[in-house]
């Protein structure tokens, strides 16, 4: 069994569409749970991060965390072509090292 | 100069081959990670570095090996090259003990 698991889409939705983007994860020790956008040909760029269930949000971007359930979900609201891109999930223990979910790969139409 | 600086951007390698990548990690982050991705995959940890020595591996065999210099620049090093050595490499620094990892844009590698 995979750390992080994500469904790698494609999705497509058009433009102001609300985005729900989910993973889940097998090891209740993880702590730290971060969401990364990932442009064409360029490397992964932190979005947003979180280390307690509950919700976060920053602008158009909800982060949601229930570790209960183990799940791990990123909302995005009034979706624009600009969020057009692959997100990646990853997840910290209390090690060094990321784990990333597969990614799915967003594609907004306007 | 900020962000993480990768070098260089995209090289083709032949199968057997050796190959050097190298880092120069964001201004203030004395931490340096590499990643592995492959097509339509997440990235895959490999390695990091903190003060010169390595500080966690993930599941790579011993080709691949690191360093990590007095100004925290890194080197990744991969010997024997194989044809599923082909992905995107990236690096990542971060300070120690954060979480927030910057990523540099990698370095194309196909292996043929």
């Amino acid at each position: 069994q995979k750390e992080v698991e994500q469904d790698p889409g494609p999705l497509s939705v058009p433009e102001g569409a609300i985005v729900s983007l989910n993973c889940t994860y097998s090891n209740s020790a993880f702590q730290y749970f971060m969401w990364y956008r990932q442009y064409s040909r360029k490397g992964p760029e932190l979005l947003m991060y979180t280390y307690s269930s509950g919700n976060k949000e920053d602008g158009r971007f909800t982060a949601q965390v229930d570790k209960s359930s183990k799940y791990i979900s990123l909302f995005i609201r009034d979706s624009q072509p600009s969020d057009s891109a692959t997100y990646l999930c990853a997840i910290k223990s209390g090690a060094n090292n990321l784990f990333f979910g597969t990614g799915t790969r967003l594609t907004v139409i306007p | 100069e900020t962000g993480v600086t990768q070098s260089p951007t995209h090289l083709i390698k032949t199968r057997g081959q050796q190959v050097t990548l190298r880092c120069s990690s964001q201004s203030g982050h004395n931490t340096v990670s590499w990643y592995q991705q492959a097509l339509g995959q997440g990235p895959q940890f490999i390695f990091q570095y903190y003060r010169e020595e390595e500080n966690g591996r993930g599941n790579f065999p011993p080709r691949f090996s690191g360093l990590q210099f007095p100004n925290y620049s890194s080197e990744l090093n991969v010997n024997a090259l194989e044809l599923d050595d082909s992905a995107l490499y990236l690096c990542a620094s971060s300070s120690a003990g954060s979480y927030g990892y910057t990523f540099g844009s990698g370095t194309r590698l196909p292996v043929v």
